[in-house]
């Protein structure tokens, strides 16, 4: 089946204590892609990867770092997390880089740092 | 600048009426245009999109949307709501060449039995 995976689904951690978030795809997807979901503010890109070993910084990057060592998985990872970053995650990818291909999510995790 | 509105945070409807979400979009080159479904404790999930051709696109769950240029909006409908469509709904728009997808806010849809 055709997904993009995130674990863990849940994670309450506290504030300084580095995480990793992971996100795999199963679809051969050049284009990968982290965001935020805040309430009010719908969902915000965090960084996205265009391919191997090529990423940039969406809107909001600051306090994330990222690495695409290969082309199915995207791990977002805190090294200092911040209550601030309390916060539903959604791991997305997409075929195109060009925007006329739709975006496949994850389930989401659910990050609560105290 | 570019940006997606979805002008109603909350809709509530009775099942079997319909359903009109409106978004706004301002953007500057030929738009791609997504609406999606993010169901509770589910990620989002593709409904429609509208890349060219004919302005009114057929998605899946009986939902469609129209793209009007001239209104620059792309609003969802559906003739009669069933109450397992309450969710929440968002917009998105993304350009030709393009990495970048704009999301708006959402409509969050609750349906009376």
């Amino acid at each position: 089946e055709a997904q993009v995976t995130q674990n863990p689904r849940y994670l309450i951690t506290v504030t300084g204590k580095k995480l990793t978030v992971t996100c795999s795809q199963n679809m051969n997807h050049e284009y990968m892609s982290w965001y935020r979901q805040d309430p009010g503010l719908g969902l915000r890109q965090i960084y996205y990867s265009m391919n191997v070993e090529v990423t940039d910084k969406g809107d909001v990057p600051e306090g994330y770092k990222v690495s695409r060592k290969e082309k199915r998985n995207f791990p977002l990872i805190l090294e200092s997390p911040s209550p601030n970053q309390t916060s539903l995650y959604f791991c997305a990818s997409s075929l195109s880089r060009t925007g006329n291909s739709p975006l496949h999510f994850g389930n989401g995790t659910r990050l609560t740092v105290t | 600048a570019q940006s997606v509105t979805q002008p109603d945070i909350h809709i509530t409807v009775s099942e079997g009426a319909s359903l009109e979400l409106r978004c706004n979009y301002s953007y500057g080159a030929t738009p791609y245009l997504f609406w999606y479904v993010q169901s509770p404790g589910q990620g989002l999930q593709l409904l429609l999109k509208y890349f060219s051709g004919d302005t009114l696109v057929q998605g899946i769950k009986g939902f469609e949307a129209e793209f009007k240029r001239s209104q620059s909006s792309f609003n969802l409908r559906k003739p009669s709501v069933h109450w397992s469509d309450a969710a929440e709904y968002f917009c998105a728009v993304a350009g030709s060449g393009t990495y970048k997808y704009i999301f708006g806010t959402g409509t969050r849809l609750k349906v009376l039995a």
